[in-house]
């Protein structure tokens, strides 16, 4: 079983829509929890934290359950800007292990 | 002047060269990482540094020898390496004793011929 497994895509959502990732992972004592995105042929970049209680950064959603240890990342009115490949992180103890990430394409 | 630096970007080297790969910090972190992305993977972790220490090393064969003089700087140097080592490596930081995000530098896109 990966450590961290996401949503296969890709994704090819029309502009305006809403999109939703999800992420498992396998190790119970993981203690941090991140969105990264990453657009073609540049590196990661954090995207926004995910707290148990959920947060949100304008248009983006992230949500923790650590009782079924799994992470959710929902892009409202999705942008043309938004097409990138979207990687969740998962820590413990400064060993943090990424998902394969998911590939969003938003179209006119 | 960004906050994790790589050099060089890009590198092409034969399976007999000795190369080695350099990343900086500027983020007053203490764990540094060295990561590899290829072509359709997940990222996968090679090693861990934290206060200078090697903290994880991810099964990676011997060809690839990191080297941390300080928390600020780390290498990874290169040896007799397979044209299946090509790929893009990722060197990030993070605070180290928090569990706090990791910053990216930009990578190294290496190829071997």
């Amino acid at each position: 079983r990966k450590e961290v497994e996401q949503d296969p895509g890709p994704f090819n959502v029309p502009e305006g829509a809403t999109v939703a990732f999800n992420c498992t992972y396998s190790n119970s004592a993981s203690q941090s929890f991140f969105w990264y995105r990453q657009d073609c042929r540049k590196e990661p970049k954090l995207l926004m934290s995910v707290y148990s209680s959920g947060n949100e950064d304008g248009r983006f959603t992230a949500q923790l359950n650590r009782a079924s240890q799994y992470i959710s990342l929902l892009i409202r009115d999705s942008k043309l800007s938004d097409s990138a490949t979207y990687l969740c992180a998962v820590g413990a103890y400064n060993d943090m292990r990424f998902g394969a990430g998911t590939r969003l394409t938003v179209k006119p | 002047e960004t906050g994790v630096t790589q050099t060089p970007r890009h590198l092409v080297m034969g399976m007999t060269n000795k190369k080695s790969l350099k990343c900086e910090q500027h983020l007053g972190h203490n764990a540094m990482y060295w990561y590899k992305q290829s072509a359709k993977k997940p990222l996968e972790l090679m090693f861990v540094y934290n206060f200078k220490e090697q903290t994880e090393n991810n099964s990676v064969p011997s060809r690839f020898s990191p080297e941390c003089p300080n928390s600020s700087h780390l290498f990874l140097h290169l040896h007799t390496l397979q044209p299946e080592d090509s790929a893009l490596y990722l060197c990030a930081s993070s605070h180290g004793r928090r569990n706090t995000e990791a910053f990216f530098g930009q990578g190294t896109r290496l190829t071997v011929v």
